[in-house]
């Protein structure tokens, strides 16, 4: 079973929709999440950063976690066109042997069209 | 907003040659990475630094690879004998107070190997 796993879709939505952005993940120690967006030929760009069960919102975005069932979520409400990027989910263990690695999903593909 | 940079932007290397890639982190970060991402692949982490020591990493970081941080503002990876498989883009990122904190990525290294 992979680390962490995401579907790499492509998704596309009209302008003005809600979308849904999942990863699942095998790793039970994982204890931050991150979600990057990415455009082409761009480095990921942080989003969202949250380490707890639980909701957190920042504008449009709602990062949601969920460690009993190892999913996380990154909800994009009144989607743009200018939405349109790779989205990565991104999760780091802490302590022992690990210093802040990185394990990243796939990526999705979002098109928003107008 | 202070960035990651990274330099160059694109580097074509006949194969066996070193190359060294160059990034400078974020001023007061203290933490640093690098990850690679073949073209259509997932980030992949590579290693992290702290203190002028690797603190982590990964089975990619062969013998071939050493990173170095030559002066108080640059950070550096250098593949010392390259080979095709190491085409891929090659991405900076630092994080300021711990491995827990959010990593900010640079915009990559696309690395062209012939």
């Amino acid at each position: 079973q992979k680390e962490v796993e995401q579907d790499p879709g492509p998704l596309s939505v009209p302008e003005g929709a809600i979308v849904s952005l999942n990863c699942t993940y095998s790793n039970s120690a994982f204890q931050y999440f991150m979600w990057y967006r990415q455009y082409s030929r761009k480095g990921p760009e942080l989003l969202m950063y949250t380490y707890s069960s639980g909701n957190k919102e920042d504008g449009r975005f709602t990062a949601q976690v969920d460690k009993s069932s190892k999913y996380i979520s990154l909800f994009i409400r009144d989607s743009q066109p200018s939405d349109s990027a790779t989205y990565l989910c991104a999760m780091s263990a802490y302590g022992g042997t690990s210093y802040g690695k990185l394990t990243f999903g796939q990526g999705t593909i979002l098109t928003v069209h107008p | 907003e202070p960035e990651v940079t990274q330099t160059p932007s694109h580097q074509v290397t006949q194969m066996g040659q070193e190359v060294i890639l160059r990034c400078v982190p974020i001023s007061n970060h203290l933490y640093f990475y690098w990850y690679r991402q073949i073209l259509g692949q997932k980030v992949e982490f590579l290693v992290s630094f702290y203190n002028n020591e690797i603190s982590e990493k990964s089975e990619i970081f062969d013998d071939q690879f050493s990173v170095e941080r030559p002066d108080g503002s640059n950070f550096t990876l250098k593949i010392r004998s390259t080979k095709l498989e190491d085409s891929a883009m090659y991405f900076c990122a630092s994080s300021e107070r711990g491995a827990n904190q959010p990593q900010h990525f640079g915009d990559g290294t696309r690395l062209s190997i012939l």
